[in-house]
């Protein structure tokens, strides 16, 4: 009954390599986020999704491709990663487009770039 | 731009006693606060979100109150427990922006 839910949990890979994290969320829910948490614990927004329009996009590298099939869904791609991607991406989601409603998180993929 | 600041860093209390936690924010324009707590290798869960017209919400021994015009927010735990241990992340929603700015955290150990 995981509310949001995200594959793989971790994902170490080579500097260069292209790979996907995925995002799917059960609560019924209109908008989607991904956050990064670096080796500082500092979360930050990266991408937000509603009702799989991207209403959120941070100056993040182009590398990074949010993609979102349908509303429960929002799958994160990165190409050619770097060392410096490394760290643990977190899903969320809530009711509505802005944070007017509590945001539930996924578990986490904790991504090494080696 | 909204900036979100935690003090202290971490703490250390023996169970059974109360605590503040403090969360301090820039821009006064959000639309709410909310206080998360993460566990080691876990993910975040919503402990208390209190809206921008409200003063404080409460939950069991946790109480959270909010003053925009100082940019102030404190969480206030009763008797604390060895499982209160964690991270605790407060996070601003932004009116001007849409977003959720986080504090860099209060990690906390209750001793036994």
């Amino acid at each position: 009954d995981t509310a949001v839910s995200q594959t793989p949990k971790y994902l170490v890979t080579q500097m260069g390599n292209d790979k996907s994290i995925k995002c799917e969320q059960n609560l019924g829910h209109d908008t989607m986020y991904w956050y990064k948490q670096d080796s500082k614990k500092f979360l930050k927004i990266m991408f937000s999704y509603n009702n799989k329009e991207l209403i959120i996009n941070e100056t993040v590298p182009n590398r990074f491709s949010p993609k979102s099939p349908d509303k429960a869904h929002l799958n994160l791609h990165i190409n050619s990663l770097e060392l410096g991607d490394s760290a643990v991406y977190f899903c969320a989601s809530n009711g509505g487009p802005r944070y007017q409603e509590t945001q539930y998180f996924g578990p986490g993929t904790r991504l090494l770039v080696l | 731009k909204q900036e979100v600041t935690q003090i202290p860093a971490a703490l250390s209390v023996p169970e059974g006693e109360n605590l503040v936690l403090n969360c301090s924010f820039t821009d006064s324009a959000i639309y709410n606060l909310q206080w998360f707590r993460q566990d080691p290798g876990k993910g975040l869960t919503s402990l208390l979100l209190i809206q921008s017209s409200q003063r404080e919400q409460t939950s069991g021994r946790l109480n959270a109150s909010l003053d925009k015009s100082s940019g102030r927010s404190t969480l206030y735990i009763a008797a604390s427990q060895p499982g209160d241990s964690a991270t605790y992340l407060c996070a601003a929603g932004s009116s001007n922006t849409g977003k959720l700015i986080f504090g860099q955290g209060t990690t906390l150990q209750v001793k036994p």
